[in-house]
């Protein structure tokens, strides 16, 4: 099987930066994708193609690319970005065309 | 704009087969890559697999033995079969629209190009449970 891992959860200050990592040995070669979902609600896409946004998503949600990890960076985290933030990329070989990293919980204290 | 409901029954006998359907309002299914995913109860989401537009199907290597998904153009609906159930399947069940595509060279070899799962359905529990 093909894995990406996320950190289980991450906490920050309204106002302050997140970052979430997304790590897979394929990450260099595939394209990387973000998604945010809040409770009892469907995922929504807040980066595509490694750094790009789609219309719609505020300017704070970044997203960026270096060897085996992805970065999700929000800037000036807001309380109603706390939510789960799940990534998904594909191997290098087409066995795994989607797979899911295992999510990363935002805490806004 | 584009719209995704998903509809099927919400229990299902285990051993028995679970069938959904996506139906895709606002817009052509006659493009892109349709997906089907779910999240079992307090757990990430797993992809299961996706459709294009064309017919061409994608499977979790995972769920591969157990998974069809078809389309029907003419209604505008895609569809997902499950089968032998168990407890393991309980989730809820989303259907997403990804508006990539695909490319074939001319030695027939297809390179897929995606943009991102943009658009979802609200998604639909199915429990599995006798």
């Amino acid at each position: 099987s093909y894995e990406l891992t996320q950190p289980p959860s991450v906490s920050v200050s309204p106002g302050q930066t997140a970052r979430i990592t997304c790590s897979a040995d394929a990450l260099p070669k595939q394209y990387a994708y973000w998604y945010q979902q809040k409770p009892g609600q469907a995922p929504v896409l807040v980066i595509y193609k490694d750094s790009e946004r789609p219309s719609g998503i505020p300017e704070r949600f970044s997203g960026s690319s270096s060897g085996t990890t992805v970065t999700l960076t929000i800037s000036g985290v807001q309380a109603e970005d706390e939510a789960d933030y799940y990534c998904q990329s594909a191997d290098s070989s087409g066995t795994y065309p989607v797979v899911f990293g295992g999510g990363t919980k935002l805490t806004v204290l | 704009q584009v719209q995704l409901q998903e509809s099927g029954p919400g229990l299902v006998k285990p051993s028995e087969t679970l069938s959904l359907t996506c139906t895709v309002s606002g817009g052509s299914i006659s493009s892109y890559y349709w997906s089907w995913i779910r999240q079992p109860p307090g757990k990430g989401l797993e992809w299961i697999g996706y459709i294009y537009y064309s017919g061409s199907t994608n499977y979790n290597p995972s769920l591969k033995s157990r998974v069809t998904i078809s389309v029907d153009t003419s209604k505008n609906q895609f569809s997902l079969k499950l089968s032998s159930v168990t407890a393991a399947d309980t989730a809820v069940y989303y259907c997403a629209r990804d508006p990539g595509f695909a490319v074939v060279a001319a030695t027939g070899v297809t390179t897929d190009y995606y943009y991102g799962m943009d658009v979802w359905g609200q998604g639909t529990t199915v429990t599995v449970s006798s």
